[in-house]
């Protein structure tokens, strides 16, 4: 079936280090979505890309959505410790409304 | 955060007890589903549901059962809790179609002695 995988799985940076987590699809993706789950809470929707090739900021956050649309990136510029968490790319799986979630990068950033 | 509760928060119950968690939406949202998150598997779909009396099973629908009477709410039910149930279930909410982003309930962590 529809697999979604992310590298890394854990990352330990020091505070202002950059950091970047890779999403890979099985299947080319319609679409993909990334969210944030911080230690103890529920996963936050942070954004979605819909186009081959498409890259959108969020501040210091960068996303990328390959050109083949099976794989994605996000990067951090200068991490915080506010981005401790863990990161999750998602991608629609098969005809039905469902997102196959990829298994998630652990960020840890010493202060 | 979107409106979506869910209950019990945190529950401890004996192998072999049936469990009922509940959440409810007062988004009106078409879609919600239920997610087990555990160590090293991220996410996964146990069953959700496209409309009032509809759903469908996930990748890890086996032991679980679901009911959606009324938009607002989506029971999740262990007939017969084992051990191997323990897990943090999230629900979640999403209104479009395919694709569309989800907004999760703050979970429920469930332990099976």
């Amino acid at each position: 079936g529809q697999q979604v995988m992310q590298i890394p799985q854990y990352q330990h940076v020091q505070e202002g280090e950059d950091f970047t987590t890779y999403c890979n699809s099985s299947t080319t993706l319609s679409n993909i979505q990334w969210y944030k789950q911080r230690p103890g809470g529920h996963p936050v929707f942070l954004i979605q890309l819909v186009k081959s090739g498409e890259v959108k900021k969020q501040k210091r956050l960068t996303f990328q959505f390959g050109e083949a649309k099976k794989n994605s990136s996000l990067h951090i510029t200068a991490t915080q410790t506010t981005d401790v968490g863990t990161y999750f790319c998602a991608g629609p799986g098969g005809a039905t409304n469902k997102l196959i979630f990829g298994t998630g990068t652990l960020l840890a950033v010493q202060p | 955060d979107a409106g979506i509760t869910q209950s019990p928060r945190h529950k401890v119950t004996e192998t072999g007890t049936p469990v009922t968690l509940r959440c409810h939406q007062t988004e009106n949202h078409r879609y919600m589903y239920w997610y087990r998150q555990d160590p090293g598997h991220g996410l996964r779909l146990i069953h959700y549901s496209y409309g009032v009396k509809d759903t469908d099973k996930g990748e890890v629908s086996d032991g679980y059962s679901v009911s959606r009477s009324k938009t607002e709410d989506f029971l999740l039910t262990l007939e017969s809790a084992t051990s191997s149930q323990t897990s943090v279930y999230f629900c979640a909410i999403s209104g479009g179609r395919g694709g569309d982003e989800q907004f999760f309930g703050p979970g429920t962590r469930l332990t099976v002695l």
